[in-house]
């Protein structure tokens, strides 16, 4: 009965190519997060979208993209990730609205950049 | 923008004793605090929250505790246990938006 579910839990690629993250929830929750976690940190949230409407945070890098093609599943793609952007990402979802703002994440997948 | 503190960043407590971890925000239009656990290699996992109309919360050995007069909230876990091992945040959450700013953590020892 896994509610966020993230593929793959880890994934290594290598300096400069491409990598997508996949998340996707049986909650049908309105809002979906993605957040970049580095060692010994908080959560840092990069974007979210609320149903088809897309909210980037201003200090989230142009290499970090996403995109939700329906309810169910959204992705985050790393353009050319650096060795910087080794970190847990995280997934969350939320269900949106005034009153519903509890978030629920998924395990996480682990990104190592060779 | 909400800014939120958490206090301590570690803390090593003997099996069965208490644990209490504190956290202060900025923004007094803040209506909804959760506190997460994060094991190891884990996605954070809610384990209880308050909203702002709400002075105490207890879930069995947790409790949170709100004081919005004074911008703090707090963590208190009773009879700790070795699975009580791991890293806490607080997390506040405005009336307005759909985010969550979450604090620096705590690591949680409990030494059996």
């Amino acid at each position: 009965d896994a509610m966020v579910i993230q593929n793959p839990r880890y994934q290594v690629t290598q300096f400069g190519k491409p990598v997508t993250l996949s998340c996707s929830q049986t909650l049908n929750h309105n809002v979906m997060y993605w957040y970049q976690q580095k060692s010994s940190q908080a959560p840092k949230l990069l974007f979210h979208y609320y149903d088809k409407d897309f909210n980037n945070e201003a200090d989230t890098p142009d290499n970090f993209q996403s995109r939700r093609p329906n309810t169910s599943f959204c992705f985050l793609d790393i353009r050319s990730p650096g060795l910087g952007d080794a970190a847990m990402y995280l997934c969350a979802t939320s269900r949106g609205g005034a009153g519903t703002d509890t978030q629920y994440f998924g395990p996480g997948t682990r990104l190592t950049v060779l | 923008g909400e800014n939120v503190e958490q206090h301590p960043s570690t803390l090593s407590v003997q099996e069965g004793d208490s644990a209490v971890i504190k956290c202060t925000y900025s923004d007094s239009a803040s209506n909804y605090f959760p506190w997460y656990k994060q094991e190891l290699g884990k996605g954070p996992q809610l384990i209880i929250d308050i909203r702002s109309n709400v002075g105490e919360k207890k879930d069995q050995r947790i409790a949170v505790t709100l004081n919005k007069t004074a911008k703090h909230f707090s963590l208190h876990i009773t009879e700790t246990q070795p699975e009580d091992s791991a890293v806490y945040f607080c997390a506040v959450h405005k009336a307005a938006g759909n985010k969550l700013t979450f604090g620096g953590g705590t690591r949680v020892l409990v030494k059996p």
